[in-house]
Parts: C-alpha cells; sequence; structure tokens
C-alpha cells in the first residue's frame, strides 16, 4: 500500500530555518499537503502544492516538491517558539489522505 | 464556514464497557467523513470513513465499528472496549472533494482502565 514517510523529531533554535522532510510512495498523488497539530488539538491545514508545481511560497513557510525522488519539503524560515507542534505530511489517495507519522518540532531559545 | 464537533472531549472507561463517540458537522452538505485514532506520541491512524449516508469504508479490522444515520453525523462504536484503544480520536470532514482539504474537529481523549 502507499505510505508517507517523515523523521520523528526536529530540534532548532529560535530565528533559525527549519526543515521537514517526507517521502512518499504514490506516484499518482494530485496534491501534496503539510498540516500542524498543537497540543491537545486537532489538525490544520498549513499550506499544500498541485503535483505539477515544484514550489510554493506562503510567507515563512517554502514547500519543495521533487517528484522524482518522491521527496517533499517544509521550510519554516525565522522559526518561533509558537511553531513548536507535530508536523505531517500527507498526499492523497481516492477518497482520503494518507498522512505520514508526523515530525515533532521543537524550538528552543 | 464548517464547523466539527466533537463529543465528549474527555472520556474514561473500563475495558469491556461500550463506547459511542458522535461527530457532527456543520456548513457543508454530502462531506466524506474520517475516523482517526492517535495513540500517545504517534501518528494518525485512519479507522473508517464515509463518502455518503450508510456508506462506511474500514481501513483497520478492530473491535471498533462505525455508522452515518445523517448526512452530517457520524459515529463511532465498540461494544467492548480494550486497553489498546486509548488515544485521541479525531474526526475530519472533506468538503470540496476537488483539492481535498481536511478540516479536523477538536478530538476526543480515551483512557481505558
Amino acid at each position: 500500500g502507499e505510505d508517507v514517510e517523515q523523521s520523528l523529531f526536529l530540534s532548532v533554535r529560535e530565528g533559525d530555518s527549519s526543515v521537514i522532510n517526507c517521502t512518499y510512495t504514490d506516484s499518482s498523488s494530485t496534491y501534496l499537503y503539510w498540516y500542524k497539530q498543537e497540543p491537545g488539538a486537532g489538525l490544520q491545514l498549513l499550506t499544500y502544492i498541485f503535483s505539477n508545481m515544484d514550489m510554493k511560497q506562503d510567507q515563512r513557510l517554502t514547500v519543495l516538491l521533487n517528484k522524482k525522488d518522491k521527496h517533499l519539503s517544509l521550510r519554516i524560515a525565522d522559526t518561533q517558539t509558537g511553531d513548536s507542534a507535530i508536523y505531517f505530511c500527507a498526499d492523497d489517495d481516492t477518497d482520503k489522505l494518507i498522512f505520514g507519522t508526523g515530525t515533532r518540532l521543537q524550538v528552543f531559545p | 464556514s464548517q464547523t466539527i464537533h466533537q463529543w465528549p472531549a474527555t472520556l474514561v472507561q473500563p475495558v469491556g464497557s461500550p463506547l459511542s463517540l458522535e461527530c457532527t458537522v456543520e456548513g457543508t452538505s454530502n462531506p466524506n467523513l474520517y475516523w482517526y485514532r492517535q495513540a500517545a506520541g504517534r501518528g494518525l491512524q485512519l479507522l473508517f470513513y464515509s463518502v455518503g449516508i450508510g456508506q462506511i469504508s474500514s481501513e483497520v479490522p478492530q473491535n471498533l465499528s462505525a455508522s452515518r444515520p445523517q448526512d452530517r453525523q457520524f459515529i463511532l462504536s465498540s461494544k467492548k472496549l480494550l486497553l489498546s484503544d486509548s488515544g485521541f480520536y479525531l474526526c475530519a470532514l472533506v468538503g470540496d472533494r476537488e483539492y481535498y482539504e481536511q478540516y479536523f474537529g477538536p478530538g476526543t481523549r480515551l483512557t481505558v482502565t
């Protein structure tokens, strides 16, 4: 079956850039997504990228997509303590999304 | 705008007891609805999804079941809870099937003792 994988943890200093990586197996995805989950809450969509794009920028967020390697990344510029959360990448399948395992981002002063 | 309600917010149940978690949505019609479970420190596990009333797809065989008696209501049930059923249960919807943004509810934290 389809699979989406992420590293489990990332720790960065406040003000630095964070890069969260994701690999996926489904070559027929139309969109790929990044979701954010704050403690004790549901997930919120951060951004998404259409599969025929290789980059999307949205304020402090930059999404890079390498379709050949099936690699997706999320870069957060000037990371703040409020960015501490779990970040999930996801790709679309018929009628549902396939989520990665989530990367816990910890931002320290 | 779309809103998802889940209740209860927290629940503590003994092993072997029944379970019923309810999810209702507003601000959309004919959505796809989803039940996920998130165990402590783990990723999301898709349990069930529904593309319409009475239509349920099960992703993981286990002692849970789901029903969709109305367009905007999705229910997760169990006849006998196991310790391994503990977790954070999230309901989600997709209203726009073009780009499949999922909206998540606030979740129910279930502890089975």
